[in-house]
C-alpha cells in the first residue's frame, strides 16, 4: 500500500494556466506538507497543515493556494503558472506530536511550464 | 534565515572507497535527519539523530551529530554502486512546533564499479 501518494506524477502545461496537484496519505498522520525541489535539487518547505489548519506558510507567491479538505488530503492549486514554477513538488506527512518524528514523502509531481 | 550548509555537493568515487558528507550550521537543532533520494522518487529517511555527540550506524553508513547539535556527518565505508543517489540532511528546531525541516543543498554521490 502506498503511504503518501500524489497525482499527477507528470504535469506539462502552458504559461498562464491554472493547475492542481493532489496528495493523499493513509498513515493516519495529522500533519501534511508541500515542498518544492528546484533544478539544483534544493528542497524547500512551502506549506503545512495540521488537522486541516494552516501552520506553515513560507514566502510563496499567492498564486499558490493549498487546501486540506481533511487530515488525509492536502491539495495545491497554482494560478497563472509561470516558467519559474517548473520544479518537482513533493508532499509529505508526519505525526506532529513529539520531535524527530519521521516525515514520509510522496513520489513527487514533475511540473513543466512551457 | 536558518541555513544548513552541506558539502560536497557532488562526489564521484570508485567502488570500495570511503567518503564523508558534512552538514554544518550556526543554528542549534533539536534533531537532524539524513535522507536518501533516488531519481524519480521522494526522499526516504535513513536516520534521525537527536543527542549531541550521538553516533548511529546503519550497515556501512555511520552518522554523527555534533556535540553542540549544530553539525552532522555521514560516513560511508567501502562504497558500492548501490549507494549512488542524492543524500540530504535536514534539521528541525526545538522551538518549532510545526515539524518544519530545513534542508541542506544535497550531495549527489556516484559510485563507479
Amino acid at each position: 500500500d502506498t503511504a503518501v501518494s500524489q497525482t499527477p506524477k507528470y504535469l506539462v502545461t502552458q504559461m498562464g494556466n491554472d493547475k492542481s496537484i493532489k496528495c493523499e496519505q493513509n498513515l493516519g498522520h495529522d500533519t501534511m506538507y508541500w515542498y518544492k525541489q528546484d533544478s539544483k535539487k534544493f528542497l524547500k518547505i512551502m506549506f503545512s497543515y495540521n488537522n486541516k489548519e494552516l501552520i506553515i506558510n513560507e514566502t510563496v507567491p499567492n498564486r499558490f493556494s493549498p487546501k486540506s479538505p481533511d487530515k488525509a488530503h492536502l491539495n495545491l492549486h497554482i494560478n497563472s503558472l509561470e516558467l519559474g514554477d517548473s520544479a518537482v513538488y513533493f508532499c509529505a506527512s508526519r505525526r506532529l506530536a513529539g520531535s524527530s518524528e519521521t516525515q514520509y514523502f510522496g513520489p513527487g509531481t514533475r511540473l513543466l511550464v512551457l | 534565515t536558518q541555513l544548513l550548509e552541506q558539502s560536497p555537493q557532488f562526489l564521484s568515487i570508485q567502488e570500495g572507497e570511503n567518503l564523508t558528507v558534512y552538514c554544518n550550521s550556526s543554528s542549534v537543532f533539536s534533531s537532524l535527519q539524513w535522507y536518501r533520494q533516488e531519481p524519480g522518487e521522494g526522499p526516504v529517511l535513513l536516520v534521525t539523530v537527536v543527542t549531541g555527540g550521538e553516533v548511529k550506524k546503519l550497515k556501512r553508513l555511520t552518522f554523527q551529530f555534533g556535540d553542540a547539535r549544530k553539525d552532522s556527518s555521514l560516513h560511508i565505508t567501502a562504497a558500492q554502486p548501490g549507494d549512488t543517489g542524492l543524500y540530504l540532511c535536514a534539521g528541525e528546531h526545538g522551538s518549532s512546533n510545526t515539524g518544519k525541516l530545513i534542508f541542506g543543498q544535497g550531495t549527489t554521490l556516484q559510485v563507479k564499479p
